[in-house]
């Protein structure tokens, strides 16, 4: 079975430092992995995907992450934060079976102080 | 650009009545899924759907719920007798094939069962 793990459940950083959000996956064939964010009251948005291909895979608002096998991670990152990076950020995994649903880690809060 | 809308933003219910929320998937996609996400908690698979069948559900999908795609557009999620634990934000999404690999979802609904 897949699953996702997300750790640390809130991050803290300072407008302009590097943002890093970690995920590991686990998936018993190549997986679709994906990074979603929530702002408040709003609902999910792509930010990023690796299908297949380059394993750097770069989304909107500057944010890219990176795809290691041997890690099992895709974790999320950014050079320098803004502060209206501040939402719940979501890491998933697609599975390959014919329903494409998709199985969700637990969620990071990313904090921006000024 | 296409997004998938959804309705009620906000639905509030008394503890046994039945609720109906209601998605517009993006017009030309093929598969549909109902999500929820209890406060505080990570965004959970419900059901997909795709030639007008049921193609997976999970075990929260149980009896009292029921998905319909009931002219074309459209496309709801019935909660037959609502249960306190019922209150969640519910999010429908929508994909065109495999190819694209990517889910677009809708804003969400948030239900509250009193």
């Amino acid at each position: 079975a897949q699953s996702v793990t997300q750790l640390g459940s809130h991050v803290s950083v300072s407008e302009g430092a590097l943002v890093l959000l970690r995920c590991n996956y686990s998936s018993s064939v190549p997986p679709y992995l994906f990074w979603y964010v929530q702002y408040p009251n709003q609902g999910l948005q792509l930010l990023l995907k690796y299908t297949t291909g380059a394993t750097l895979v770069k989304g909107i608002n500057g944010f890219e992450a990176e795809f290691k096998k041997s890690e099992t991670s895709f974790h999320l990152t950014k050079p320098s934060a803004h502060m209206s990076d501040a939402a719940e950020y979501f890491c998933a995994v697609r599975t390959r079976s014919n329903t494409g649903k998709l199985i969700f880690g637990q969620g990071t809060t990313l904090q921006v102080k000024p | 650009e296409p997004e998938v809308t959804q309705t009620p933003s906000h639905q509030v219910t008394q503890m046994g009545q039945e609720v109906i929320l209601r998605c517009v998937p993006i017009s030309n996609h093929l598969y549909f899924y109902w999500y929820r996400q209890i406060l505080g908690q990570k965004v959970e698979f419900l059901v997909s759907f795709y030639n007008n069948e049921i193609s997976e559900k999970s075990e929260i999908f149980d009896d009292q719920f029921s998905v319909e795609r009931p002219d074309g557009s459209n496309f709801t999620l019935k909660i037959r007798s609502t249960k306190l634990e019922d209150s969640a934000m519910y999010f429908c999404a929508s994909y065109l094939a495999e190819s694209t690999d990517t889910q677009y979802f809708g804003p969400g609904t948030r239900l509250t069962v009193l």
